[in-house]
């Protein structure tokens, strides 16, 4: 089956500079994978996602990185901002008509004013 | 906007009772998802659904059960809550007729505490 899995537990960074956070995935075949960034009490609410026939793809201050070789994924922040301060989720999709997403761990990002 | 609705939000209740957690979503979406959440961990798929009248047991073994009577609708239902049932829980619905397929809108969250 798929595992998922973030390289850090938790990041700092200073207000104004840029994030990054690492995912790692386990099954060649995902073919979708998706960010979300959780806000203590409430739900996961996307950010950005990404199918396997792309390398990167911008948002709004976020880009999303695939390496499909190493089967690793980053998500960037540019200019992170104290209203970026949650924990992050990435997931993946197993491909092969699946729906179904497998979580990894998150990473809590704290904003340093 | 993501129009799906979890209720009650927060539930403290004692060991043995018997529990509802409902979901809704008015957004027409044909698959529905339970996910059960420990603090800062991960989500494990408990329960999900492709359609009215179909339901599956996902990754995380779990004692409750769902159903899915309408579209809009996917209670989860325990029947005799225990302490190992505290945990929080994530309702979330996709569409599969529309790209990307595979992106889930997330309830807030029903946070339960069996004493």
């Amino acid at each position: 089956g798929e595992s998922v899995g973030l390289h850090l537990p938790t990041l700092s960074v200073q207000e104004g500079d840029n994030s990054i956070i690492n995912c790692a995935y386990s099954n060649s075949a995902s073919d979708y994978f998706i960010w979300y960034k959780q806000e203590s009490g409430k739900g996961p609410q996307f950010i950005i996602d990404i199918r396997s026939n792309m390398d990167k793809r911008q948002g709004q201050r976020v880009t999303v990185l695939l390496n499909k070789t190493v089967k690793h994924l980053s998500l960037q922040i540019a200019a992170t901002q104290p209203g970026d301060s949650a924990v992050y989720f990435c997931a993946a999709s197993s491909g092969a008509g699946s729906y179904q997403l497998t979580f990894g761990k998150g990473t809590k990002l704290s904003v340093i004013p | 906007e993501a129009d799906i609705y979890q209720t009650p939000r927060y539930l403290v209740i004692g060991t043995g009772k018997k529990i509802t957690l409902e979901c809704s979503q008015t957004m027409g979406h044909d698959k529905m998802y339970w996910y059960q959440q420990d603090p800062g961990m991960e989500l494990h798929l408990i329960h999900y659904s492709y359609g009215v009248n179909s339901t599956e047991k996902g990754d995380l073994s779990s004692e409750s059960t769902v159903s899915r009577i309408r579209t809009e609708h996917f209670p989860l239902t325990l029947e005799s809550a225990r302490p190992s049932h505290t945990s929080q829980y994530l309702c979330a619905s996709s569409e599969s007729k529309v790209p990307p397929y595979n992106e889930q809108f997330f309830g807030p969250g029903t946070r339960l505490t069996v004493l």
